[in-house]
């Protein structure tokens, strides 16, 4: 089975701080997926790689970044989280189309 | 672009009930449809996919038909459980360059009463 893994189930930060949430999967797939779940929002693409060192923005990249220097890992940078960054973080990486996800990371910024 | 519509809930069913979430799609070209379950507090899993036209995705007792005529990709259950209590959710997948990016629908909540 895939495993998808995200490194924090539940994390609480202040405003200002820098966060980082950590993604990592065990089945060598190229494209990974950074979302965000919000009620009645439905998910929101922040960013996704395709490869190594690639990224593309999503619908909403603003006041995020992220880094992939390895297949296997794909991480989400918060460089100064603000209180409407609270949210469930969902990463995925997928497979001809199919997406296997973590469990998500619950950060709430006061 | 593409878009995903599915049917706004809560769906509110008894156990035993039978069950349809509906989902249809626009899209240019020939997508995968897929549909996602997340349990409370977790991820998104994937239930079922359909690759092509007339295909039948299934799993777990649910099924769900390509139908390009109609543009559909309706959830079916025969017989619902407790534990099928979810937010179920409707994607498509158009190939455009090799990229693989997903569009989803808003998710449909169901709910099951003993």
């Amino acid at each position: 089975d895939v495993k998808v893994t995200q490194s924090s189930r539940y994390l609480v930060k202040r405003t200002g701080e820098k966060v980082f949430l950590e993604c990592v999967q065990d089945m060598d797939h190229e494209n990974m997926f950074w979302y965000r779940q919000d009620p009645g929002l439905g998910l929101r693409l922040i960013y996704f790689s395709y490869d190594v060192k690639m990224k593309e923005k999503g619908d909403i990249p603003e006041g995020y970044s992220v880094s992939r220097e390895k297949k296997e890992r794909f991480s989400l940078i918060l460089e100064s989280a603000s209180t409407n960054q609270t949210s469930m973080y969902l990463c995925a990486s997928s497979f001809r189309g199919a997406l296997f996800f973590g469990e998500g990371s619950r950060l709430t910024v006061l | 672009g593409d878009s995903v519509t599915q049917m706004e809930g809560p769906v509110t069913l008894s156990e035993e009930a039978f069950l349809t979430i509906n989902c249809t799609y626009t899209a240019t070209g020939y997508p995968s449809l897929f549909w996602y379950v997340q349990y409370p507090g977790e991820g998104l899993q994937l239930l079922l996919k359909a690759t092509k036209a007339d295909d039948k995705g299934s799993n777990k007792g649910f099924e769900a038909t390509y139908r390009k005529e109609t543009t559909s990709f309706h959830l079916e259950k025969g017989s619902v459980q407790v534990s099928d209590s979810a937010v179920y959710f409707c994607a498509l997948v158009a190939s455009s360059g090799g990229s693989y990016i997903p569009t989803f629908g808003r998710g449909t909540s169901l709910i099951v009463h003993p």
